[in-house]
C-alpha cells in the first residue's frame, strides 16, 4: 500500500464550488505539505503542517484553506473554485527527526480541472 | 527573482549520452541541495541530496555543489531511456523551518 495517498485522483468542477482534497500517509510523519504543479512553473507551497496544531501559509495560500485532522490527515479546500486553481496538486510528508535534507515523500496528485 | 533557477529544458539526448542538468541559486544559508525525480503522472521522489559543497555518486548519478558559485549539477552518466523524467532541484537551510525551495524542473527524454 501507498504510504502517501490522495483522494480523489481526478476532479472535474465548475466555477464557484467547494472543493477538498484529502491527503493521508501511513508513515508516521509530524509535518505535511500541499503543493500546486503548473507547466514551467515547478511546485508551489500551498501551506504547511508540522503537526496538529500547526498550520503556516506557503507562497500561494489565497483562496485555499486546510486542516489538519490528525498526524496522519491534511485536507486542502478551495472555497469557491476558480478556472486558474486548475493545476496538479500534490500532498507530500518529512519526518522532523529525519537529516537535515527533509527528504519529502510525495503522493500520487490529484489533477484538478474548473471549468 | 527566484532563490531557485533551473534550466528549463527540455531536454532530448540519444541512450547513452552524458546528461547534465544545473540549478542556480542566490540565498547563501541554503546548506542542503537535492535532486528529485518525477515520472509522468507520478509524485516526485528524492533522487540523491549533497550536504555543503562537494560531489556525491550513487550509481550512474553524480550530484554536484560549488557554493562559491551557487550552481549545482546532476550529472546522469549512460543514460538509459528509463531515465526520461522530470528532475527537480531543491534546497534548504538549516533554518529554513522545514521547507524546501524547488526549481521548476527540467525535462528529459533519453530516446533508444
Amino acid at each position: 500500500d501507498a504510504d502517501v495517498t490522495q483522494t480523489p485522483r481526478n476532479r472535474i468542477t465548475k466555477t464557484g464550488k467547494r472543493i477538498m482534497l484529502e491527503c493521508s500517509q501511513t508513515k508516521g510523519h509530524d509535518r505535511m505539505y500541499w503543493y500546486r504543479q503548473d507547466p514551467g512553473l515547478g511546485l508551489r507551497l500551498i501551506y504547511y503542517s508540522f503537526d496538529v496544531k500547526d498550520i503556516n501559509k506557503g507562497e500561494i495560500s489565497d483562496g485555499y484553506s486546510v486542516s489538519r485532522q490528525a498526524q496522519a490527515k491534511f485536507s486542502l479546500s478551495l472555497e469557491s473554485a476558480i478556472p486558474n486553481q486548475t493545476a496538479l496538486y500534490f500532498c507530500a510528508t518529512s519526518d522532523l527527526q529525519g537529516s537535515g535534507s527533509n527528504e519529502q515523500f510525495f503522493g500520487p496528485g490529484t489533477r484538478l480541472t474548473v471549468l | 527573482q527566484k532563490e531557485v533557477e533551473q534550466d528549463p529544458g527540455p531536454l532530448s539526448v540519444p541512450e547513452g549520452a552524458i546528461v547534465s542538468l544545473n540549478c542556480t541559486y542566490s540565498n547563501s544559508a541554503f546548506q542542503y541541495f537535492m535532486w528529485y525525480r518525477q515520472y509522468s503522472r507520478k509524485g516526485p521522489e528524492l533522487l540523491m541530496y549533497t550536504y555543503s559543497s562537494g560531489n556525491k555518486e550513487d550509481g550512474r548519478f553524480t550530484a554536484q555543489v560549488d557554493k562559491s558559485s551557487k550552481y549545482i549539477s546532476l550529472f546522469i552518466r549512460d543514460s538509459q531511456p528509463s531515465d526520461s523524467a522530470t528532475y527537480l532541484c531543491a534546497m534548504n537551510s538549516n533554518t529554513n523551518a522545514g521547507k524546501s525551495t524547488f526549481g521548476d524542473g527540467t525535462t528529459l527524454t533519453v530516446k533508444p
